[in-house]
């Protein structure tokens, strides 16, 4: 596609429950990453995909939070155990290089908890 | 300490006027830099990088970076309404594949 595409745009979940988020990067893009953003924040990171391994996941905040990309392009975030903190928007971005900085981002994908 | 720290605004400045957009880092490893532009309800778009110190121009946008002072500031020339929005800092370290967002500063350019 044209963009970084994020599916779906909105969840909204009860406490406790199984959430996945999808990314799918622009195309032929080989890093992705994932960062959250709560609001009036800047963006959090979470993890960095450079093909299919995830190359730096220490911005997991635990052992919740879980991605996966498993053929080197779409990226799926999952989070088990939903709490009410999790509520932000999740923001997944690409870049052509992995590490030019020039990251492309989609519109993201908001989570609120219940 | 944060990683990337910007005044969060928000900073207003009449149509056609200068906006002088700053920001700090902690880490001296830090070596590329970046401005993002997030409207209300978007997600960042990249307005401006830069690498080495000094100036960098694009159109309306400057960007200039200190590394010796660890500070990085945005000016955005003749300023339109359409500039209101949240401009995010972020900052790269060597190994480039983090980086590290500041809180955004929200600008207001007044018609």
């Amino acid at each position: 596609g044209a963009g970084v595409s994020q599916t779906p745009s909105n969840k909204v979940t009860e406490k406790g429950k199984y959430v996945e988020l999808r990314c799918d990067p622009i195309s032929g893009h080989t890093a992705l990453y994932w960062y959250r953003q709560s609001l009036g924040q800047g963006p959090e990171f979470l993890i960095y995909f450079q093909g299919t391994g995830a190359a730096d996941d220490s911005g997991l905040p635990n052992d919740r939070f879980f991605a996966v990309r498993p053929e080197g392009s779409v990226s799926t975030l999952k989070i088990q155990r939903t709490e009410r903190g999790d509520s932000a928007v999740y923001l997944c971005a690409s870049s052509q290089t992995g590490g030019s900085g020039e990251l492309f981002f989609g519109e993201g994908s908001r989570l609120t908890v219940l | 300490q944060k990683e990337v720290e910007q005044n969060s605004g928000p900073l207003s400045v009449p149509e056609g006027a200068i906006a002088s957009l700053n920001c700090t880092y902690s880490d001296r490893v830090s070596q590329s830099f970046f401005w993002y532009r997030q409207y209300s309800g978007k997600s960042p778009e990249l307005i401006m990088s830069i690498y080495s110190n000094g100036d960098k121009e694009d159109g309306r946008f400057t960007a200039q970076l200190n590394k010796a002072s660890q500070y990085v500031s945005l000016l955005i020339r003749d300023s339109q309404p359409s500039d209101s929005a949240t401009y995010l800092c972020a900052a790269g370290k060597y190994n480039f594949n983090k980086f590290y967002f500041g809180s955004g500063t929200k600008l207001n350019v007044k018609p």
